[in-house]
């Protein structure tokens, strides 16, 4: 089993749909958790931390669900500009990032 | 730019063939990351610095694989007799260490014929 899975996609939504991403991890020792974007042919950036408590940043919210290792990301009013790969990423140990093979998201006009 | 930087960007060379890929990373990043992202693949975590040494060496794919990092500041990762399933792009990632958000190079694309 991988330690992180995810959907790979693609998800093909027009704009203005909300979208929602799932991925589950294998390491119930994780302890940090996070959503990274990855653009075509670029490297990844932080889009946002995810905590116990969920979190929310504008149109996107994350949540954790440590009992059932399983993370999610809801994007609301989707834009053509969110077009992306979604990696979900988790912390097995303090110094190594465990990345899934990301999601990719299609919004179209 | 204040960000981390990777060279050179692109890389054509053929089977057999040494490789060495360079990465500076934000000043006063104290770790350092190698990753691989094939083709439609996730990245792949290679081998992990703090300071100058390397406590994670588990992702390197083989022997022919090796890396360092001097005074704490750029590091170079080394492909001997490269061969075809090299072929990736290296990313190269630093941050002031544990936790805290990894920040990535624009990577070096390697392509073995």
């Amino acid at each position: 089993r991988k330690e992180v899975e995810q959907d790979p996609g693609p998800f093909n939504v027009p704009e203005g749909a909300t979208v929602a991403f799932n991925c589950t991890y294998s390491n119930s020792a994780s302890q940090s958790f996070f959503w990274y974007r990855q653009d075509c042919r670029k490297e990844p950036k932080l889009l946002m931390s995810v905590y116990s408590s969920g979190n929310e940043d504008g149109r996107f919210t994350a949540q954790l669900n440590r009992a059932s290792q399983y993370i999610s990301l809801l994007i609301r009013d989707s834009k053509l500009s969110d077009s992306a790969t979604y990696l979900c990423v988790v912390t097995p140990d303090p110094n190594k990032l465990t990345f899934g093979t990301g999601t990719r998201l299609a919004v179209r006009p | 730019g204040a960000g981390v930087s990777q060279s050179p960007s692109n890389k054509v060379t053929e089977k057999g063939k040494d490789v060495e890929l360079r990465c500076d990373p934000i000043s006063g990043h104290t770790a350092l990351y190698w990753y691989r992202q094939s083709l439609g693949q996730g990245l792949e975590f290679l081998i992990y610095f703090q300071g100058n040494s390397a406590p994670d060496k588990s992702g390197l794919p083989s022997d022919r694989f090796s890396a360092e990092r001097t005074g704490g500041s750029v590091s170079t990762l080394t492909i001997q007799r490269t061969q075809q399933e090299d072929s990736a792009v290296y990313l190269c990632a630093s941050t002031r260490g544990g936790y805290n958000e990894q920040f990535f190079g624009p990577g070096t694309r390697l392509t073995v014929l």
